[in-house]
């Protein structure tokens, strides 16, 4: 079974710039969550998808947006880049959302920029 | 209050011994504390992850011990061997979802 894939997996913007990353879960998974992973403030939730519609959002600005396909794939967007924008971004899918369906991480997108 | 602590920051251990790695919590309504471990260049992967209800879970060589009273948890790798040289997170979630709160993670090191 194919695990969790995210596209690109290496990524350099400009500031001001946009950017969008690709996820496609685990297949029967429904559930999607993205999560941002830096040195200083760690792994932190950005938001989760089920079944097209976001459940969940974390405490980030509204330049973070996502959306989910139905074939459950998953895209995030962030315009308006910042400095502060870079980052590990990883997608996580389960089954449903919920405990104790375990959530598989992808590899993650390493998004620098300049 | 949505803080998970974790310590050590990181953490150096001889092949053979036990690795223990602390968290603790302020907001009363977790309920659900998962382990994540991850290696260079991966993402995390769910080692092992326990509910209020349970005071100690073990599964192999990992035993996750959790105090409610004291809103704290742990994770105990015994025999730790150098294949275990990762980086550990805890985290915590509420009302049984995925969103979850990680702690800052502990690089450990596993000497051969």
């Amino acid at each position: 079974k194919a695990g969790v894939t995210q596209t690109p997996r290496y990524l350099i913007k400009t500031r001001g710039q946009q950017v969008t990353l690709s996820c496609s879960p685990i297949s029967g998974h429904r559930s999607v969550s993205w999560y941002q992973q830096t040195p200083g403030q760690g792994l932190q939730f950005l938001f989760e998808y089920f079944s097209e519609t976001q459940r969940n959002k974390g405490n980030f600005p509204g330049r973070f947006s996502g959306r989910q396909f139905s074939n459950s794939r998953s895209e995030m967007n962030v315009s308006t880049l910042e400095l502060g924008d870079s980052a590990l971004y990883l997608c996580a899918s389960s089954l449903s959302g919920r405990v104790p369906d375990t959530q598989y991480f992808g590899p993650g997108t390493r998004l620098t920029v300049l | 209050q949505q803080q998970v602590k974790q310590s050590p920051q990181s953490l150096i251990v001889q092949k053979g011994g036990i690795s223990i790695i602390n968290c603790a919590y302020e907001n009363t309504a977790f309920d659900y504390f998962p382990w994540y471990q991850q290696f260079p260049g991966k993402g995390p992967a769910l080692l092992i992850a326990i509910r209020p209800d349970v005071s100690e879970k073990k599964e192999g060589r990992f035993t996750i011990s959790f105090n409610k009273s004291a809103k704290q948890f742990s994770l105990h790798i015994m025999d730790s061997q150098p294949g275990d040289s990762a980086t550990y997170f805890c985290a915590a979630s509420v009302n049984y979802g995925q969103n979850f709160v990680f702690g800052p993670g502990t690089r450990l090191s596993v000497l051969p």
